[in-house]
């Protein structure tokens, strides 16, 4: 069955410090994996996907993820963290075959000056 | 492009008391989506639909959860009776979903939170 684990359910970093949220999946076929954000009292906002291709995404807000299938992973990562970017973030596998989103359990992240 | 609406946003009813939610999909999108969030959870798919008819319902507790999309387009999702359980933001999503070039990609609305007392 596939899934998606979170390592990590809070994160804490300093303002301007690296970012890193790490994911990972379990799928018997190459997936697509996303990065979801939301923010309190919303739904939530696509960050950045991979489906074919390269394996280093971008995304909005300066975040990126590379998809690593060897140690099947799709970290989060934003060099420099701002305060606007505390919120709860989600990653998500579309198994293959599938028109549907797995999600995992969420990593909220906290930012302080 | 108008997102994906619903409506109520916040709803606290009693335990066994019933309680629907409707959801507008972005204009043109076949597949719609309903997840269950429960506080700190990641969001659980309940039901999935294409078009009118329904693709996955496996996670649906279909002894008191029922989902319709008549024309294919706004949907609703009922819950009768209530459980305290079911406290939760229900959300609703949808995609374009056309079939060979899905490349997955699901638009939420802000969620309607459900407080069961």
């Amino acid at each position: 069955a596939q899934s998606v684990t979170q390592l990590g359910s809070h994160v804490s970093v300093s303002e301007g410090a690296l970012v890193l949220l790490r994911c990972n999946y379990s799928s018997s076929v190459p997936p697509y994996l996303f990065w979801y954000v939301q923010y309190p009292n919303q739904g939530l906002q696509l960050l950045l996907k991979y489906t074919t291709g390269a394996t280093l995404v971008k995304g909005i807000n300066g975040f990126e993820a590379e998809f690593k299938k060897s140690e099947t992973s799709f970290h989060l990562t934003k060099p420099s963290a701002h305060m606007s970017d505390a919120a709860e973030y989600f990653c998500a596998v579309k198994p293959g075959g599938y028109n549907k989103l797995i999600f995992g359990a969420g990593t909220r992240l906290a930012v302080h000056p | 492009e108008a997102g994906v609406a619903q409506s109520p946003r916040y709803k606290i009813i009693e335990k066994r008391q019933s309680v629907a939610f409707w959801c507008n999909p972005i204009s043109g999108h076949a597949t719609l989506y309903w997840y269950q969030q429960i506080l700190g959870q990641g969001p659980k798919l309940l039901i999935q639909f294409q078009n009118n008819g329904v693709v996955d319902d496996s996670q649906l507790p279909k002894d008191r959860f029922s989902a319709e999309r008549l024309k294919g387009v706004d949907s609703t999702l009922k819950i009768q009776p209530a459980k305290l359980e079911d406290s939760a933001v229900y959300l609703c999503a949808s995609s374009l979903a056309l079939a060979g070039a899905n490349t997955g990609e699901l638009f939420f609305g802000e969620g309607s939170r459900l407080t069961v007392l």
